[in-house]
């Protein structure tokens, strides 16, 4: 069975320090797909960031980075330089195929919050 | 551009009466649709998804049941809510063999 953890309940941080939201995963398929979404006091699921499981290359979009290590089943984000907007709780999660679609197994979330 | 709605946004009922919450998405085809409820305490789970009209896979066996009446329209039903049934309600949409689910604003439902 795939599971996906996310060891970190809460962060808090100051604004304008560097944040890793951490998140170790367990499947036995050899190919999947990791994701990243955040979750905004609003509620809806925002995608950031997709991954397979063919492409271990770190990933940077502005101040968002990824770093997706096989051999720790590891695929941890870090927000550079944090602001306040970054505050929501952050999920990561796993997928795998069913028949014409693909399920998605989600951590338990990290909460972030970034303090002026 | 695609878009995915959800209504209600919020929803209050008593237990015991009848629910239906609505998920379209505007801007593509033969999309797969998904189902997931987010409890207090942030976890979200999959209740049932669909790969095309009429077809329902569920994942939790439960109080709840699902329809894909058209091609982007997936509805989430129950005769009877029970206490248990209150929490976030998202509704995702994925395009056929597409990787990347992309989520609804949700539902809120209280249940008293």
């Amino acid at each position: 069975a795939q599971k996906v953890t996310q060891a970190q309940t809460e962060i808090s941080v100051v604004e304008k320090e560097d944040v890793t939201l951490d998140c170790v995963y367990e499947t036995r398929d050899t190919t999947y797909y990791l994701f990243w979404y955040k979750q905004p006091p609003s509620g809806e699921l925002v995608f950031l960031i997709r991954r397979n499981s063919f492409d271990e290359q770190n990933e940077i979009s502005g101040r968002y980075s990824w770093n997706f290590q096989k051999s720790t089943s590891s695929f941890n984000f870090t927000i550079t330089a944090s602001q306040v907007v970054d505050s929501a709780v952050y999920f990561c999660a796993l997928s795998e195929p069913s028949g014409s679609a693909r399920q998605l197994t989600f951590g338990s979330g990290t909460q972030l919050t970034v303090l002026p | 551009s695609q878009t995915i709605h959800q209504w209600p946004a919020t929803l209050v009922q008593p237990v015991g009466s009848p629910l239906s919450l609505e998920c379209t998405v505007e801007g593509t085809s033969n999309p797969n649709l998904y189902w997931y409820r987010q409890a207090a305490g942030r976890g979200l789970q999959l209740l049932f998804y669909s790969v095309g009209i009429g077809q329902i896979s569920s994942e939790v066996p439960q109080n709840l049941s699902a329809s894909r009446p058209q091609d982007r329209q997936f509805i989430l039903s129950s005769k009877k809510l029970l206490l248990s049934d209150s929490g976030f309600y998202l509704c995702a949409w994925s395009r056929r063999n597409g990787e990347t689910q992309y989520f609804g604003p949700g539902t809120r439902l209280l249940v008293l």
